[in-house]
């Protein structure tokens, strides 16, 4: 199994779309919970943070954690073409690198 | 932009040159970390600095030669390198020690061996 699994996609919506993404994980020991958003030709931006299982909203975006299921996701509201990027769930235990998802690519299509 | 700032944006270079990769942040960040990340895929990991000492090497080829001359600057010199290291390579810190805190990234260094 592997320790990380993220869809890939594409993933391609309206504008206006909710847009659900999705992580499970195997590792137990993973205590912090990250999605970042990159778009072409940059570097990784932090976008959520969170180290324990519930929602955490910022503006448009929810991140939720369920540490029973292994499973985190990122909501994105009333969603832009600006939105349109690669976005990739990261994890760690502390002390130990952080570990990526494969990143899911996001076109919101105005 | 960003809080940790890269340069150069872009570098093309021969195998044979010698050439370097600069990372700054002034964050008080104390812990900072090179990535090489290729088309379609996430970061992986080369090296860890904490308290500017080096604490990871992920199996790193020596032609990768990192370098952390203070607690605010990375360096990564790079010589007699092949096409296949052709990637973006990002930097990235972190307030303490690896990895109990979010990384915040820079937008890299996009480099091309000829």
């Amino acid at each position: 199994q592997k320790e990380v699994e993220q869809d890939p996609g594409p993933l391609s919506v309206p504008e206006g779309a909710i847009v659900s993404l999705n992580c499970t994980y195997s590792n137990s020991a993973f205590q912090y919970f990250m999605w970042y958003r990159q778009y072409s030709r940059k570097g990784p931006e932090l976008l959520m943070y969170t180290y324990s299982s519930g929602n955490k909203e910022d503006g448009r975006f929810t991140a939720q954690v369920d540490k029973s299921s292994k499973y985190i996701s990122l909501f994105i509201r009333d969603s832009q073409p600006s939105d349109s990027a690669t976005y990739l769930c990261a994890f760690n235990s502390g002390n130990t690198p952080l570990v990526f998802g494969k990143g899911t690519r996001l076109s919101v299509i105005a | 932009d960003t809080e940790v700032t890269q340069t150069p944006k872009h570098l093309v270079m021969g195998m044979t040159n010698k050439k370097s990769l600069k990372c700054e942040q002034h964050m008080g960040h104390r812990a900072m970390y090179w990535y090489k990340q290729k088309a379609k895929k996430p970061p992986e990991l080369m090296f860890v600095y904490s308290y500017e000492k080096l604490s990871i090497n992920e199996s790193v080829p020596s032609r990768f030669s990192p370098e952390c001359p203070n607690s605010s600057l990375l360096n990564l010199h790079l010589h007699a390198l092949q096409p296949e290291d052709s990637a973006l390579y990002l930097c990235a810190s972190s307030r303490g020690t690896p990895d109990n805190q979010p990384q915040h990234f820079g937008d890299g260094t996009r480099l091309s061996i000829l």
